[in-house]
């Protein structure tokens, strides 16, 4: 069985502060990695992707994967209000890069 | 642009009731996913299809039944619809299965 575990929060961060979001994952044959915001009521939304060991940076988000200890992390530098959401963090494997998700976690960016 | 068009939106039905939920895509992409979500779940996959009559189970298969004769459209069917089908569903779509998977804006069901 494949499993993605996220710390399960929720996360609350002052406004400008950095935010970090933790993930493992159990099938090491897992090839790419995501994160995803969910806002309330609305659908996952792509974030970032990684597929190499090390950082990968977009902006104020930056990914880093660690594949010897199956472990990904999303850091949100400068967070705003409008980063309040759920980011779900996926491994892809199989032949149709199939998303086994994590449940989620709840991040609150105070103003 | 469309890009995944879900429908209905939401819907109301009852236990052992029929019901197909649709996923339409303007892409063209290859591969399309239906994902359940429930509190505390996370997102699970239900079925995937990797290219017009070729479809493939999930994590979670049971009691759903998948068609995709055209590559556009990837319809979810609940045979006899229970309680524990209550959930938002969402199809995706990602082209030749290498890059990251776009969602639809999902489908609140209800059985009561």
């Amino acid at each position: 069985q494949k499993e993605v575990e996220q710390n399960s929060g929720p996360l609350s961060v002052p406004e400008g502060a950095i935010a970090s979001l933790n993930c493992t994952y159990s099938d090491r044959g897992s090839q790419s990695f995501f994160w995803y915001r969910q806002y309330s009521g609305k659908s996952p939304e792509l974030i970032m992707f990684i597929y190499s060991n090390g950082d990968k940076e977009d902006g104020r988000f930056t990914a880093q994967l660690n594949k010897a200890s199956q472990y990904v992390s999303l850091l949100i530098r400068d967070s705003q209000p409008s980063d309040s959401a759920t980011y779900l963090c996926a491994a892809a494997s199989g032949s149709a890069r199939q998303l086994t998700f994590g449940s989620g976690t709840q991040l609150t960016v105070l103003p | 642009d469309a890009g995944i068009t879900q429908s209905p939106r939401y819907k109301i039905t009852e236990t052992g009731r029929q019901v197909t939920l649709m996923c339409h895509q303007t892409w063209s992409h290859s591969y399309m996913f239906w994902y359940r979500q429930d509190l505390g779940h996370g997102l699970r996959l239900i079925y995937y299809s990797a290219a017009a009559d070729i479809t493939d189970k999930g994590e979670v298969p049971d009691g759903y039944v998948v068609s995709r004769s055209k590559t556009e459209n990837f319809p979810l069917t609940l045979e006899s619809a229970t309680r524990s089908q209550t959930s938002v569903y969402f199809c995706a779509t990602v082209d030749k299965g290498s890059g990251p998977q776009h969602f639809g804006d999902g489908t609140r069901l209800s059985i009561l």
